[in-house]
């Protein structure tokens, strides 16, 4: 059973460009979380969806950030117009339902990097 | 609100020592717990959770972390360090009972040397 799969692994964009984060969830997992891990710092929730309908997004950004969870195909977090300042690692997880002890799969992240 | 609290940014240890990584939560009702470590340039993997069931949890490679509801902690702890743990770990709450988000800590950095 392959694990959280994420790519790009690596992405450098220019300031102004677009980027596009893709994460395939484990296998029977139908709920995907999006996290920011910036420098020096811990993780930060950023979006929980579900298949076609995002749950919780209190944590994006209220501009440029968008993510989304298609029928069919991966999720996609994106990010319009880059600025220095989303450079970081971006993290997907999945789990197969909700619940408060529900553990979490991690992909392996793609560092984002703004020049 | 919940939230956590790791009170070492970093330790360093012997191989063959003892390892406690330190963690104090607040939350408003039982939380759910969990470490999770970060080796350079990876992703995440669980080491342990806790779900309120027994207090003292044992997780992979020799950790176990024990929940104390009057100290409001739950510190990592392994018996004898290998180079192998080397690495970035994270205490960790779920931020609503549902379980669709977590809240982590800043990270505490293991160091081991020879």
């Amino acid at each position: 059973n392959a694990g959280v799969m994420q790519n790009p692994r690596h992405l450098v964009r220019r300031r102004g460009q677009e980027a596009r984060l893709r994460c395939s969830p484990m296998k029977g997992h139908s709920h995907v979380y999006w996290y920011r891990q910036l420098p020096e710092e811990g993780l930060k929730f950023m979006v929980y969806l579900q298949k076609e309908n995002i749950i919780d997004e209190s944590g994006m950004p209220k501009e440029r950030f968008s993510a989304e969870f298609p029928k069919e195909g991966p999720s996609i977090l994106r990010i319009q117009q880059v600025v220095r300042g989303d450079s970081a690692a971006y993290f997907c997880a999945s789990s197969p339902r909700t619940s408060g002890s529900n553990e979490q799969f991690f992909g392996p992240g793609t560092r984002l990097t703004v020049l | 609100a919940q939230s956590v609290t790791q009170l070492d940014s970093h330790v360093s240890v012997s191989e063959g020592t003892p390892v406690l990584l330190r963690c104090n939560y607040s939350s408003s009702y039982s939380p759910s717990l969990f470490w999770y470590v970060q080796h350079p340039n990876k992703g995440l993997q669980l080491l342990l959770k806790y779900t309120s069931a027994a207090t003292l949890v044992k997780g992979i490679n020799g950790f176990e972390a024990e929940f104390k509801k009057s100290e409001t902690s739950f510190h990592l702890t392994k018996p004898s360090a290998h180079m192998s743990d080397a690495a970035e770990y994270f205490c960790v709450v779920s931020a609503n009972q549902a379980g669709t988000a977590l809240i982590f800590g800043k990270g505490t950095t293991l160091s081991v040397s020879s």
